[in-house]
C-alpha cells in the first residue's frame, strides 16, 4: 500500500462545477499536510496548507480528518484555469515529504 | 528575486556517461531535495539534505549521488549505474526548523533528462 493515495482521476468537469479530491495517508504520525498544483510539464507549486480546523482560500477549501487519516480539497465554481494535476503531500517529519501520484482535473467550457 | 535555479533545462546522456544536474537556491533554506517524476506519476525522493555536509538517501537513491558542500548548492549526479534515467528531475528547498506547518517545499523549474 502506498503511503499517500489519491483518487486516480481524471476528473473532467464543466466550468462552474464543484469538484472534490480525496487523499488518504497511512502513517498516523504524519504531522503536516499540503495540496500542491502542477501544470503540464511544470514544477509543483503550493496551493494551500491543510489544517485540522479546515481552511478556505477563495474558491478552494481543504479539510483534514486525522482520525480517518483523510485529506480533501474542494474547488467551487471551477474555472478553465483550474485545469492541472493536484498533488496531496504529507510530511512524516520535519524535512521529509511524501507526494501522492496526483489527480488530474480538466475543466471544459 | 529569491528562488531555486536548476540547469540545464534539457539534458541528454549517452550510454555509460555520468551527468550532473545543477540546483542553486538563494532562499537561505537549510534543507534541499531531489525528486524524480516519471510520466503520469508522482514525485519520488532520490536524496535530501537537511544541513551542509550531510545528506540522506531517499526512496530511489541507487544510481545517483549528491554533495552538499555549500548551503546554496545541491548538485545531483546521475551515474552510469542508473539504467533508466529518462525522467523529469525536480530540486526543492525548505526551512524545516520551526513550525512544521511552515515546512513548505519550493521547487525549481526542473531538468528533463533523456538517453541518446
Amino acid at each position: 500500500r502506498k503511503e499517500v493515495e489519491q483518487d486516480p482521476g481524471p476528473f473532467n468537469v464543466p466550468e462552474g462545477a464543484t469538484v472534490a479530491f480525496n487523499c488518504t495517508y497511512s502513517n498516523s504520525a504524519s504531522q503536516s499536510f499540503f495540496w500542491y498544483r502542477q501544470d503540464c510539464r511544470k514544477e509543483p507549486k503550493l496551493l494551500m496548507s491543510v489544517y485540522s480546523s479546515g481552511n478556505e482560500d477563495g474558491r478552494f477549501t481543504a479539510q483534514l480528518n486525522r482520525a480517518s487519516q483523510y485529506i480533501s480539497l474542494l474547488i467551487r465554481d471551477s474555472k478553465l484555469s483550474d485545469s492541472a494535476t493536484y498533488l496531496c503531500v504529507v510530511n512524516i517529519f520535519a524535512g521529509k515529504s511524501t507526494f501522492g501520484d496526483g489527480t488530474t482535473l480538466t475543466v471544459k467550457p | 528575486d529569491g528562488g531555486i535555479t536548476q540547469s540545464p533545462k534539457y539534458l541528454f546522456r549517452k550510454e555509460g556517461q555520468n551527468v550532473t544536474l545543477s540546483c542553486e537556491q538563494n532562499l537561505n533554506h537549510d534543507a534541499m531535495y531531489w525528486y524524480r517524476q516519471d510520466p503520469g506519476q508522482g514525485l519520488r525522493l532520490i536524496y535530501y539534505s537537511q544541513i551542509v555536509n550531510d545528506f540522506q538517501k531517499g526512496d530511489i537513491a541507487e544510481g545517483y549521488s549528491v554533495s552538499r558542500e555549500k548551503k546554496e548548492s545541491f548538485p545531483l549526479t546521475v551515474t552510469s549505474a542508473q539504467k533508466n534515467p529518462t525522467a523529469f528531475y525536480l530540486c526543492a528547498s525548505s526551512n524545516p526548523s520551526g513550525q512544521l506547518a511552515k515546512n513548505i517545499q519550493y521547487f525549481g523549474a526542473g531538468t528533463r533528462l533523456s538517453v541518446l
